[in-house]
């Protein structure tokens, strides 16, 4: 069945720094890509997605592209700040559902 | 905007008990979900609804039921709660092909079993 990998962390970084989340996904057709951002004590909220090979979804300074032929979704972000620390999930939708990723967690130190 | 509402948002069952976790969204979505979450294992969906009248079964719908009476309301219910349900219930509505496919979420409910 459909999947979605992505490294579970927790990733720590300084502020400023350079941010990738690494995701990747298994279907068996052309899914649309999604970025979900859950801070504490609150449900998930969309931060970015893609519907189509070759898209890029961006919001808030997070970018993430759309890769067919590596069925990658990474998300990125030039420079974190500590108000960035959440957990991050990678989800696919195909059908009728969607397929969620076990979350990144994302802790950014001032 | 109110988006997606659960209620309660916390509870404490003994086991046995019996309970019923309602949501609502006032954006006339036709698809409606359950999903828990527990711990390093991300969010698994219970059961979900295409459609007023109509429900389905996810990927882990065991000791759950749900009701879908009103377009509007998805209930979902433990008969008899099990320490293993134990977890962060969360509801979402999501938007049909031409608005891109999107799920929207509630806050959560905080449901313990002891």
């Amino acid at each position: 069945g459909d999947s979605v990998t992505q490294m579970e962390g927790p990733v720590t970084l300084s502020e400023e720094a350079f941010l990738t989340i690494n995701c990747t996904y298994t279907a068996t057709g052309y899914p649309s890509l999604f970025w979900y951002v859950q801070y504490p004590g609150e449900g998930l909220q969309l931060l970015l997605k893609a519907t189509k090979a070759d898209d890029k979804g961006s919001n808030k300074g997070f970018e993430a592209t759309y890769r067919k032929e590596t069925t990658s979704f990474h998300l990125e972000k030039g420079s974190v700040q500590v108000s960035d620390s959440a957990v991050y999930f990678c989800a696919l939708f195909y059908g009728q559902n969607f397929v969620f990723g076990p979350g990144t967690r994302l802790s950014v130190l001032p | 905007n109110a988006g997606v509402t659960q209620t309660p948002k916390f509870r404490v069952l003994k086991t046995g008990q019996s309970m019923t976790l309602l949501c609502a969204q006032d954006m006339n979505h036709e698809y409606m979900y359950w999903y828990r979450q527990d711990p390093g294992m991300g969010l698994r969906l219970i059961h979900y609804s295409v459609g007023e009248g109509t429900t389905a079964k996810g990927e882990v719908p065991d000791g759950y039921n749900v009701s879908r009476l009103k377009k509007q309301n998805f209930l979902l219910g433990l008969e008899s709660a099990a320490p293993s349900q134990t977890s962060v219930y969360f509801c979402a509505s999501r938007t049909g092909i031409s608005s891109g496919n999107t799920i929207y979420f509630g806050e959560g409910s905080w449901l313990t079993v002891v």
